[in-house]
Protein backbone atom coordinates (compact mmCIF):
# COMPACT_ATOMS: atom_id res chain seq x y z
CA UNK A 1 0.00 0.00 0.00
CA UNK A 2 1.22 3.44 -0.76
CA UNK A 3 0.81 5.61 2.17
CA UNK A 4 -0.34 9.18 1.82
CA UNK A 5 -0.28 11.83 4.33
CA UNK A 6 -2.80 14.54 4.75
CA UNK A 7 -2.14 17.77 6.85
CA UNK A 8 -3.38 19.33 8.61
CA UNK A 9 -5.85 16.65 10.26
CA UNK A 10 -8.62 19.50 11.24
CA UNK A 11 -9.02 23.27 10.52
CA UNK A 12 -11.48 25.49 11.18
CA UNK A 13 -11.78 29.30 9.71
CA UNK A 14 -13.91 32.19 9.37
CA UNK A 15 -15.72 32.98 6.18
CA UNK A 16 -13.47 34.92 3.57
CA UNK A 17 -10.01 33.55 4.90
CA UNK A 18 -7.30 31.48 3.05
CA UNK A 19 -6.30 27.82 3.47
CA UNK A 20 -3.84 25.20 2.05
CA UNK A 21 -4.45 21.55 2.44
CA UNK A 22 -1.06 19.04 1.84
CA UNK A 23 -0.82 15.65 0.93
CA UNK A 24 2.42 13.89 0.74
CA UNK A 25 3.88 10.93 -0.08
CA UNK A 26 7.21 8.97 -0.67
CA UNK A 27 6.01 7.19 -3.56
CA UNK A 28 5.19 8.46 -6.82
CA UNK A 29 1.99 7.84 -8.47
CA UNK A 30 0.44 8.06 -11.88
CA UNK A 31 -2.01 10.77 -10.74
CA UNK A 32 -3.27 12.45 -7.79
CA UNK A 33 -6.93 12.86 -7.11
CA UNK A 34 -8.61 15.03 -4.92
CA UNK A 35 -12.24 14.11 -3.66
CA UNK A 36 -14.91 16.05 -0.67
CA UNK A 37 -16.80 14.11 1.32
CA UNK A 38 -19.59 15.70 3.47
CA UNK A 39 -21.38 13.91 6.24
CA UNK A 40 -23.94 11.39 5.24
CA UNK A 41 -22.63 10.91 1.79
CA UNK A 42 -19.80 9.20 -0.04
CA UNK A 43 -16.45 11.21 -1.62
CA UNK A 44 -16.76 13.07 -4.56
CA UNK A 45 -14.49 14.29 -7.39
CA UNK A 46 -12.88 17.66 -7.44
CA UNK A 47 -9.86 17.37 -9.30
CA UNK A 48 -7.16 14.61 -10.77
CA UNK A 49 -3.56 15.87 -11.36
CA UNK A 50 -1.67 14.06 -14.18
CA UNK A 51 1.86 15.94 -14.87
CA UNK A 52 4.07 16.68 -12.56
CA UNK A 53 4.03 20.65 -11.83
CA UNK A 54 0.72 20.54 -12.82
CA UNK A 55 -1.65 23.57 -11.15
CA UNK A 56 -5.32 23.18 -11.81
CA UNK A 57 -8.33 26.00 -10.67
CA UNK A 58 -11.53 25.00 -10.04
CA UNK A 59 -13.42 28.49 -9.08
CA UNK A 60 -11.60 28.99 -5.71
CA UNK A 61 -9.87 26.19 -5.48
CA UNK A 62 -6.27 25.45 -6.27
CA UNK A 63 -4.69 22.06 -6.94
CA UNK A 64 -1.00 21.92 -7.38
CA UNK A 65 1.00 18.15 -8.24
CA UNK A 66 4.47 18.21 -7.07
CA UNK A 67 7.41 18.27 -9.88
CA UNK A 68 8.55 14.61 -8.54
CA UNK A 69 4.60 13.46 -8.84
CA UNK A 70 4.95 12.45 -4.60
CA UNK A 71 3.09 15.25 -3.23
CA UNK A 72 0.15 18.04 -4.08
CA UNK A 73 -1.90 20.84 -2.48
CA UNK A 74 -4.92 22.50 -2.33
CA UNK A 75 -5.51 25.95 -1.67
CA UNK A 76 -9.55 27.64 -1.12
CA UNK A 77 -9.26 31.48 -1.36
CA UNK A 78 -11.63 33.21 0.35
CA UNK A 79 -13.75 30.34 1.84
CA UNK A 80 -17.36 29.88 2.25
CA UNK A 81 -19.59 27.86 4.32
CA UNK A 82 -20.48 25.54 1.29
CA UNK A 83 -16.47 25.09 1.37
CA UNK A 84 -17.14 22.73 4.50
CA UNK A 85 -15.97 19.08 4.26
CA UNK A 86 -13.54 16.46 4.70
CA UNK A 87 -11.09 16.84 2.03
CA UNK A 88 -8.79 13.60 0.61
CA UNK A 89 -6.77 13.04 -1.65
CA UNK A 90 -5.78 9.76 -3.39
CA UNK A 91 -2.92 8.39 -5.03
CA UNK A 92 -3.18 6.53 -8.68
CA UNK A 93 -1.14 3.30 -8.96
CA UNK A 94 -1.43 -0.03 -10.23
CA UNK A 95 -4.91 0.76 -11.15
CA UNK A 96 -6.11 1.47 -7.53
CA UNK A 97 -6.59 4.08 -5.73
CA UNK A 98 -4.72 4.77 -2.46
CA UNK A 99 -6.06 7.36 0.22
CA UNK A 100 -4.76 9.78 2.71
CA UNK A 101 -6.48 10.18 6.26
CA UNK A 102 -8.04 13.47 4.93
CA UNK A 103 -8.33 16.71 6.42
CA UNK A 104 -11.35 18.24 8.12
CA UNK A 105 -12.06 21.80 7.22
CA UNK A 106 -14.64 23.95 8.95
CA UNK A 107 -15.75 27.46 7.67
CA UNK A 108 -17.61 29.45 10.29
CA UNK A 109 -20.17 31.96 8.76
CA UNK B 1 -31.48 5.63 -10.42
CA UNK B 2 -28.38 6.74 -11.14
CA UNK B 3 -24.73 6.42 -10.32
CA UNK B 4 -24.17 4.08 -7.18
CA UNK B 5 -26.36 2.65 -4.68
CA UNK B 6 -25.77 0.98 -1.27
CA UNK B 7 -28.35 -0.89 0.88
CA UNK B 8 -28.73 -0.67 3.85
CA UNK B 9 -27.64 2.81 4.58
CA UNK B 10 -27.75 1.88 8.72
CA UNK B 11 -26.79 -1.74 9.81
CA UNK B 12 -26.67 -2.76 13.29
CA UNK B 13 -25.46 -6.10 14.11
CA UNK B 14 -24.41 -8.81 17.09
CA UNK B 15 -21.24 -10.80 16.66
CA UNK B 16 -23.05 -13.77 16.34
CA UNK B 17 -25.50 -12.25 13.29
CA UNK B 18 -24.99 -12.54 9.63
CA UNK B 19 -25.86 -10.25 7.35
CA UNK B 20 -25.02 -8.80 4.00
CA UNK B 21 -23.86 -5.16 2.40
CA UNK B 22 -25.42 -4.19 -1.25
CA UNK B 23 -24.17 -2.02 -3.52
CA UNK B 24 -25.56 -1.78 -7.34
CA UNK B 25 -23.62 0.94 -9.98
CA UNK B 26 -26.08 2.00 -13.22
CA UNK B 27 -22.75 3.66 -14.75
CA UNK B 28 -21.31 1.01 -17.15
CA UNK B 29 -18.18 0.79 -14.63
CA UNK B 30 -15.93 -2.37 -15.20
CA UNK B 31 -14.71 -2.08 -11.93
CA UNK B 32 -15.95 -2.12 -8.31
CA UNK B 33 -14.42 -1.47 -5.06
CA UNK B 34 -15.42 -2.06 -1.49
CA UNK B 35 -13.62 0.32 1.19
CA UNK B 36 -13.51 0.68 4.76
CA UNK B 37 -14.05 3.68 6.24
CA UNK B 38 -13.17 4.53 10.00
CA UNK B 39 -12.52 7.83 12.06
CA UNK B 40 -9.24 9.37 11.88
CA UNK B 41 -7.81 6.37 9.27
CA UNK B 42 -7.34 6.76 5.85
CA UNK B 43 -9.63 4.94 3.16
CA UNK B 44 -8.89 1.15 3.32
CA UNK B 45 -9.27 -0.60 0.32
CA UNK B 46 -10.69 -3.81 0.93
CA UNK B 47 -11.72 -5.76 -2.29
CA UNK B 48 -11.39 -5.08 -6.02
CA UNK B 49 -13.33 -6.55 -8.97
CA UNK B 50 -11.92 -5.88 -12.13
CA UNK B 51 -14.67 -7.58 -15.19
CA UNK B 52 -16.34 -9.17 -11.92
CA UNK B 53 -13.10 -11.11 -11.39
CA UNK B 54 -11.55 -10.11 -8.18
CA UNK B 55 -7.99 -8.68 -8.05
CA UNK B 56 -7.26 -7.98 -5.08
CA UNK B 57 -7.87 -9.03 -1.37
CA UNK B 58 -5.50 -6.63 1.34
CA UNK B 59 -5.56 -9.11 4.14
CA UNK B 60 -9.29 -8.72 4.84
CA UNK B 61 -10.26 -11.60 7.73
CA UNK B 62 -12.47 -14.52 6.47
CA UNK B 63 -15.47 -12.81 8.18
CA UNK B 64 -15.71 -10.72 5.38
CA UNK B 65 -16.62 -12.15 1.91
CA UNK B 66 -16.86 -10.18 -1.21
CA UNK B 67 -19.54 -11.35 -4.05
CA UNK B 68 -19.68 -9.82 -7.73
CA UNK B 69 -22.31 -12.04 -9.94
CA UNK B 70 -21.97 -9.66 -12.33
CA UNK B 71 -20.31 -6.32 -13.27
CA UNK B 72 -22.78 -3.91 -11.56
CA UNK B 73 -23.78 -5.62 -8.96
CA UNK B 74 -21.58 -6.34 -5.44
CA UNK B 75 -22.21 -7.66 -2.02
CA UNK B 76 -20.30 -8.02 1.31
CA UNK B 77 -21.21 -10.75 3.05
CA UNK B 78 -20.84 -10.17 6.97
CA UNK B 79 -20.59 -12.85 9.61
CA UNK B 80 -19.10 -12.99 13.20
CA UNK B 81 -18.15 -9.32 13.06
CA UNK B 82 -16.28 -7.71 15.90
CA UNK B 83 -16.92 -4.22 17.54
CA UNK B 84 -13.51 -3.10 15.93
CA UNK B 85 -15.54 -4.15 12.81
CA UNK B 86 -17.82 -0.77 12.85
CA UNK B 87 -16.81 1.51 10.51
CA UNK B 88 -18.80 3.13 7.20
CA UNK B 89 -18.52 0.78 4.25
CA UNK B 90 -18.24 2.49 1.09
CA UNK B 91 -19.03 0.96 -2.29
CA UNK B 92 -17.49 2.53 -5.62
CA UNK B 93 -17.06 1.66 -9.31
CA UNK B 94 -14.80 3.17 -11.97
CA UNK B 95 -13.84 2.71 -15.85
CA UNK B 96 -10.12 0.84 -15.91
CA UNK B 97 -8.23 1.59 -19.02
CA UNK B 98 -5.22 1.58 -20.41
CA UNK B 99 -4.99 4.80 -18.94
CA UNK B 100 -5.42 3.37 -15.49
CA UNK B 101 -7.92 3.96 -13.03
CA UNK B 102 -10.37 7.04 -13.65
CA UNK B 103 -12.43 8.28 -11.21
CA UNK B 104 -14.14 6.61 -8.64
CA UNK B 105 -17.77 6.92 -7.92
CA UNK B 106 -19.05 6.40 -4.41
CA UNK B 107 -21.99 5.20 -2.81
CA UNK B 108 -23.56 7.04 0.21
CA UNK B 109 -22.07 4.38 2.38
CA UNK B 110 -23.34 2.03 5.00
CA UNK B 111 -22.73 2.58 8.45
CA UNK B 112 -22.40 -0.66 10.28
CA UNK B 113 -22.14 -0.99 13.64
CA UNK B 114 -21.20 -4.49 15.77
CA UNK B 115 -22.39 -4.65 19.27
Amino acid sequence: TQLLEQSPQFLSIQEGENLTVYCNSSSVFSSLQWYRQEPGEGPVLLVTVVTGGEVKKLKRLTFQFGDARKDSSLHITAAQPGDTGLYLCAGAYDYKLSFGAGTTVTVRA
Amino acid sequence: ETGVTQTPRHLVMGMTNKKSLKCEQHLGHNAMYWYKQSAKKPLELMFVYNFKEQTENNSVPSRFSPECPNSSHLFLHLHTLQPEDSALYLCASSQVGREGIGELFFGEGSRLTVL
